[in-house]
């Protein structure tokens, strides 16, 4: 069975901090994405990681991959309150979608 | 840009109901999902289609039915509705850039949350 964990699952940070999101996976895979969520909305796409050793930067958030150790890593910088969201991370097996029970964040002034 | 599109966006049910939730997209992809979203279980995929005319079970699929009659359209049908199917549920889209290549990002729809009573 497919598991793909993320954690921590909550996470109240204060402005300016850093912080990680890790998100492990249970099968060989070599795509992996990170979707955001606001309260109420959709899932806005992130990051597309398509290799191991991939890194992708935008603003404050940085991802990487790991596919060997089956681990991907949202890494947050000096965090604002507009990065305040719930994140998701995907693993694609056989063109199918397999989400992580996301991480609430929380981002306090 | 429509992307995307789900209806109802909202619905409450009484035990029993059917009902059906349609997915539209415009962007000519051939993969289309329907998940459900639970608090503290993230996105857990109930059917998905690999293209017009095809459909395959997901994780949940008990309860639920699909069709994909037409490319851009994929339907979600509960035919008694328990209270257990009360979650957000969410449509998404992908596309194969080349043949032989595997899929793309999932696109995903504004969600129609529904409630059974």
């Amino acid at each position: 069975e497919l598991k793909v964990e993320q954690n921590p699952l909550f996470l109240s940070m204060q402005e300016g901090k850093n912080y990680t999101i890790y998100c492990n996976y249970s099968t060989t895979s070599d795509r992996l994405y990170w979707y955001r969520q606001d309260p109420g909305k959709s899932l806005e796409s992130l990051f597309v990681l398509l290799s191991n050793g991939a890194v992708k930067q935008e603003g404050r958030l940085m991802a990487s991959l790991d596919t060997k150790a089956r681990l991907s890593t949202l890494h947050i910088t000096a965090a604002v309150h507009d990065l305040s969201a719930t994140y998701f991370c995907a693993v694609e097996i056989g063109n199918q979608f397999y989400f992580g029970t996301g991480t609430s964040l929380t981002v306090i002034p | 840009n429509a992307g995307v599109t789900q209806t109802p966006k909202f619905r409450v049910l009484k035990t029993g109901q059917s009902m059906t939730l349609l997915c539209a997209q415009d962007m000519n992809h051939e993969y289309m999902y329907w998940y459900r979203q639970d608090p503290g279980m993230g996105l857990r995929l109930i059917h998905y289609s690999v293209g017009e005319g095809t459909t395959a079970k997901g994780e949940v699929p008990d309860g639920y039915n699909v069709s994909r009659l037409k490319k851009q359209n994929f339907l979600l049908g509960l035919e008694s509705a328990a209270p257990s199917q009360t979650s957000v549920y969410f449509c998404a889209s992908s596309y194969v850039p080349l043949r032989g290549v595997k899929v793309t990002e999932a696109f995903f729809g504004q969600g129609t949350r529904l409630t059974v009573v």
